[in-house]
């Protein structure tokens, strides 16, 4: 098992550039999230997913959308990046009752220039 | 709402010396509370939990974490510190409103010296 993986690892946008980070889950969980984490800050939840077809708001959802279409995978999108949006972006899922427990991606790191 | 501090940025410890690293908690309820470790270039990693019961909660890699509801605090410990267990520690807890999500701290970055 791959557990969570992100796609890409590392990106450079100029401000007012779109684009795509990619979650994929390979542990069949139902939920699904997104965070940005920021020095001093700690994790932040931008969107989350209770099953394929569904999403809704965390913290700090400005700026981002995301979408589920298949199970496995969590897409998370910038439409016009903004330096604030420099960040790195953590993908999670988790399953069930223990749904506190979740399996973090390694991350993508952003800079918005 | 929901919250957990961490109150202190970073935590220095000699390998080999117990160490501490603080949690205390805000909750209208009761507290459903969370230890994760994020090595270098790594995602979180579950490392223990408290939901209800003993209030010394044993976790993964040899650490402990202390629930104290007079203090609204939970410390996580080890008795013998690694130069290993250098990362950054993120305390959580269980936002009982709508959808349950978790609410990070701010992270403590534990560094062990050899």
């Amino acid at each position: 098992n791959a557990g969570v993986t992100q796609t890409p690892k590392f990106r450079v946008l100029k401000t007012g550039q779109s684009m795509t980070l990619l979650c994929a889950q390979d542990m069949n969980h139902e939920y699904m999230y997104w965070y940005r984490q920021d020095p001093g800050m700690g994790l932040r939840l931008i969107h989350y997913s209770v099953g394929e077809g569904t999403t809704a708001k965390g913290e700090v959802p400005d700026g981002y959308n995301v979408s589920r279409l298949k199970k496995q995978n969590f897409l998370l999108g910038l439409e016009s990046a903004a330096p604030s949006q420099t960040s790195v972006y953590f993908c999670a899922s988790s399953s069930g009752v223990r749904r506190e427990t979740q399996y973090f991606g390694p991350g993508t790191r952003l800079l918005v220039l | 709402a929901q919250s957990v501090a961490q109150p202190e940025d970073q935590v220095n410890v000699a390998e080999g010396n117990p160490l501490t690293v603080k949690c205390t908690y805000s909750v209208s309820g009761n507290p459903y509370l969370f230890w994760y470790v994020q090595y270098p270039n790594r995602g979180l990693q579950f490392l223990l939990k408290y939901i209800t019961g003993d209030n010394l909660v044993k976790g993964s890699y040899g650490f402990e974490a202390e629930f104290n509801k007079s203090q609204t605090s939970f410390h996580l410990k080890k008795p013998s510190a690694l130069v290993s267990d250098s990362a950054l520690y993120f305390c959580a807890v269980r936002d009982d409103t709508g959808f349950q999500k978790l609410v990070f701290g701010t992270g403590t970055r534990l560094l062990v010296s050899p």
